[in-house]
């Protein structure tokens, strides 16, 4: 089966405390991107790659980071430095990052700092 | 600012009757609009969109107009049935679609009553 898998779930973090999303895609799509949920809120866009090993900051970028080793993996990090992390988080993936490309979303990561 | 704006966060409407789901923007460089679908706790998932050379386009139950002039955009569902009770998200993008430059709305739960 063709998607993205969004891992874990559910995931809990300690104030202070590092923590990866894990996202990886199996449609060899080259573009990737990260989006962030809040109550009554929009997508709002963390990152995104159109390319292994490139990336660009989104509207949101303060206190995340991202790599991209691999076309089919584009994990994002939520740093002890973001101020409110709580939120529910989407990893997407296009064919390409220009154009009128669908984006095709995984099941989305909650994330509750406890 | 929102560009995006969905400014009913809900409607609820009768199984076989017309679902009129609303979105306005004010941004006129804004050449491309999608609708996504959102179940609870899933990824959204791509419905269908319209280029703005365009002001209707139509696929099967769901069909999107697009109103220049009044920046406004609206998707209906015909007949509405119990299995299209998600939230719909409006975006738009001035770069012909690309899915990095996209903006969100704040999304509309649509309740389809059998």
């Amino acid at each position: 089966d063709g998607g993205i898998t969004q891992s874990p779930k559910y995931l809990f973090r300690k104030e202070g405390q590092n923590v990866t999303l894990s996202c990886e895609q199996n449609l060899n799509h080259d573009a990737m991107y990260w989006y962030r949920q809040d109550p009554g809120q929009g997508l709002r866009l963390i990152y995104y790659s159109q390319i292994v090993n490139d990336f660009q900051k989104g509207d949101i970028a303060e206190g995340y980071s991202v790599s991209r080793e691999k076309k089919e993996s584009f994990p994002l990090t939520v740093t002890s430095a973001q101020k409110n992390p709580t939120a529910f988080y989407l990893c997407a993936s296009s064919i390409r990052g220009e154009g009128n490309t669908e984006a095709f979303f995984g099941q989305g990561t909650r994330l509750t700092v406890v | 600012d929102q560009q995006v704006k969905q400014n009913s966060p809900s409607l609820s409407v009768q199984e076989g009757r017309i679902s009129i789901l609303n979105c306005d923007y004010t941004n006129s460089m804004f050449d491309y609009f999608l609708w996504y679908k959102k179940y609870p706790a899933e990824g959204p998932t791509f419905l269908i969109s319209i280029s703005s050379i365009k002001d209707k386009n139509e696929d099967g139950r769901f069909t999107v107009f697009l109103n220049k002039s009044a920046k406004h955009l609206s998707l209906h569902i015909v007949p509405s049935q119990p299995g299209d009770s998600a939230v719909y998200f409006c975006a738009a993008s001035a770069y012909g679609g690309a899915t990095n430059k996209l903006i969100f709305g704040t999304g509309t739960l649509l309740a389809v009553q059998p």
